[in-house]
C-alpha cells in the first residue's frame, strides 16, 4: 500500500516570505499527484497536479508554483507568501482498488502566514 | 462535473442512523458518486463509492436512485468518534483523481 509524507508538518511564516513544501510518495511508481488546499476549515480545493516527472499543470492562478524533481516528489512553492496563502496544504495520490478509484491524502501541511 | 449539494450540518446521537443526502441533479451517464470522511487537521478519507442502486461496506452504506440525482450516506449506530465533514463528489470515470470539493456536511454526534 502506498505511504504519502508531507513536510514539515506545520509552519509559520512571515508575508513576503518563501515556501517549500514537499511531498513524497512510497509503495507507488509514476503516480499521478495533486496539490490541494483547504482554507478555512472547509472545502478543499486543487492547485496543481503532475502526471509524471517535469509535467505540471495549475488548476487555478495564483501565487503559487509546483514541481516534479523526481517520480515520487511533489514540491509547492512560493516566491513571496501572501496572507491569502495561508491553509492546510495536502498532497494526494489516487489508487485503484478493484473497481474503486480512490483518492489518498498526505497528512497535510499547516501554514500561517503572518 | 455535476454540482453536488448536500445540507451544511446534522446532529445526532450516540447509537442512532445517520443519512446524509446529497443532489447531483446534472449527473452524467459515466459519472460515479464518492463519499469521503474528514477529521480536523488531517486529510479526506475514502468512506464509499458507487454508480447505482445499493453499496454496501464494513463503514457506511451507499443509496443511490434509479434517476441517480441523488445519494445517501449511511452511516449506521454512529458513534463519537464519526463526528466529521462528510464530502459527496461526483466523478468521470477514467478522469483520474482531479477532485472537487464542495462545503461537506459537518456531523456532529452528541453523547
Amino acid at each position: 500500500s502506498q505511504t504519502i509524507h508531507q513536510w514539515p508538518a506545520t509552519l509559520v511564516q512571515p508575508v513576503g516570505s518563501p515556501l517549500s513544501l514537499e511531498c513524497t510518495v512510497e509503495g507507488t511508481s509514476n503516480p499521478n499527484l495533486y496539490w490541494y488546499r483547504q482554507a478555512a476549515g472547509r472545502g478543499l480545493q486543487l492547485l496543481f497536479y503532475s502526471v509524471g516527472i517535469g509535467q505540471i499543470s495549475s488548476e487555478v492562478p495564483q501565487n503559487l508554483s509546483a514541481s516534479r524533481p523526481q517520480d515520487r516528489q511533489f514540491i509547492l512553492s512560493s516566491k513571496k507568501l501572501l496572507l491569502s496563502d495561508s491553509g492546510f496544504y495536502l498532497c494526494a495520490c489516487p489508487t485503484r482498488r478493484g473497481t474503486v478509484d480512490e483518492q489518498f491524502f498526505g497528512p497535510g501541511t499547516r501554514l500561517t502566514v503572518l | 462535473l455535476a454540482k453536488t449539494t448536500q445540507p451544511i450540518s446534522m446532529d445526532s446521537y450516540e447509537g442512532q442512523e445517520v443519512n446524509i443526502t446529497c443532489s447531483h441533479n446534472n449527473i452524467a451517464t459515466n459519472d460515479y458518486i464518492t463519499w469521503y470522511q474528514q477529521f480536523p487537521s488531517q486529510g479526506p478519507r475514502f468512506i464509499i463509492q458507487g454508480y447505482k442502486t445499493k453499496v454496501t461496506n464494513e463503514v457506511a452504506s451507499l443509496f443511490i436512485p434509479a434517476d441517480r440525482k441523488s445519494s445517501t450516506l449511511s452511516l449506521p449506530r454512529v458513534s463519537l468518534s464519526d463526528t466529521a465533514v462528510y464530502y459527496c463528489l461526483v466523478l468521470r470515470y477514467n478522469q483520474g483523481g482531479k477532485l472537487i470539493f464542495g462545503q461537506g456536511t459537518e456531523l456532529s454526534v452528541k453523547p
